[in-house]
């Protein structure tokens, strides 16, 4: 099992650029969820994608978008860069289980860096 | 706003010491607790999760103790080795609508263990 991979590792953009970002889900996972970590912050939560639909928004404007495929990958998208976008984006995996929480497996992340 | 906080930002310890560390968070709308350690250039892997208040684990030398009533959790490593040293991140799950939950992070707690 190769678990939640990422691609790319790093990444070099510029301002008002878009760019899209890529994570294939541990293996009998369906629910993909997406974070940002911004330099000497926690992780911050951007979305989280199940059958396909974006279930969930955390606080993040529209220029963040995503998108999950029929095998459950999922792509975060960003239009518009801005400086503040450098961040590492990590990609977590779960099994979606009515009501309740379930263990996420994270993936190394995508390093953004934008100039 | 929900603040989950980790204290101390970082930590250096000689091979051998026992430390803790401590995760503070509010109590309402609590689910469940997660300890995650996360090695540079790694994905964060899980340790521990929590959920009820008073719960013990513990996983070979690392051990974690959970209060949901005052609101944090203490994660304790026993006679640190080298191979301890990565940041510690606590998160908390906490229902964000009906049969939906978020899981917001702390910045984490830097570990370096000095041979």
């Amino acid at each position: 099992d190769a678990g939640v991979t990422q691609s790319p590792t790093h990444l070099i953009k510029t301002r008002g650029q878009q760019v899209t970002l890529r994570c294939s889900p541990k293996s009998g996972h369906d629910t993909v969820s997406w974070y940002q970590q911004a330099l000497g912050q926690g992780p911050q939560f951007i979305f989280q994608y199940y059958e396909e639909e974006e279930r969930q928004r955390g606080n993040f404007p529209d220029r963040f978008s995503g998108h999950q495929f029929p095998n459950y990958s999922s792509e975060l998208n960003v239009n518009a860069l801005l400086l503040g976008d450098s961040a590492l984006y990590l990609c977590a995996s779960s099994l979606a289980v009515g009501g309740s929480y379930n263990e996420q497996f994270f993936g190394p992340g995508t390093r953004l860096t934008v100039l | 706003i929900l603040n989950v906080e980790q204290s101390p930002q970082s930590l250096h310890v000689q091979e051998g010491d026992s430390t803790n560390f401590t995760c503070s968070f509010p109590s309402s709308n609590f689910y469940a607790l997660h300890w995650y350690r996360w090695e540079t250039a790694k994905s964060p892997e899980a340790l521990f999760v929590m959920t009820l208040n008073g719960d013990e684990k513990k996983k070979g030398r690392i051990s974690a103790t959970l209060n949901t009533k005052e609101g944090y959790s203490y994660l304790y490593i026993k006679g640190s080795q080298p191979e301890d040293s990565a940041t510690y991140l606590c998160a908390l799950w906490r229902r964000s609508g009906a049969g939906s939950y978020q899981l917001t992070f702390g910045k984490g707690t830097k570990l370096s263990v000095i041979p």
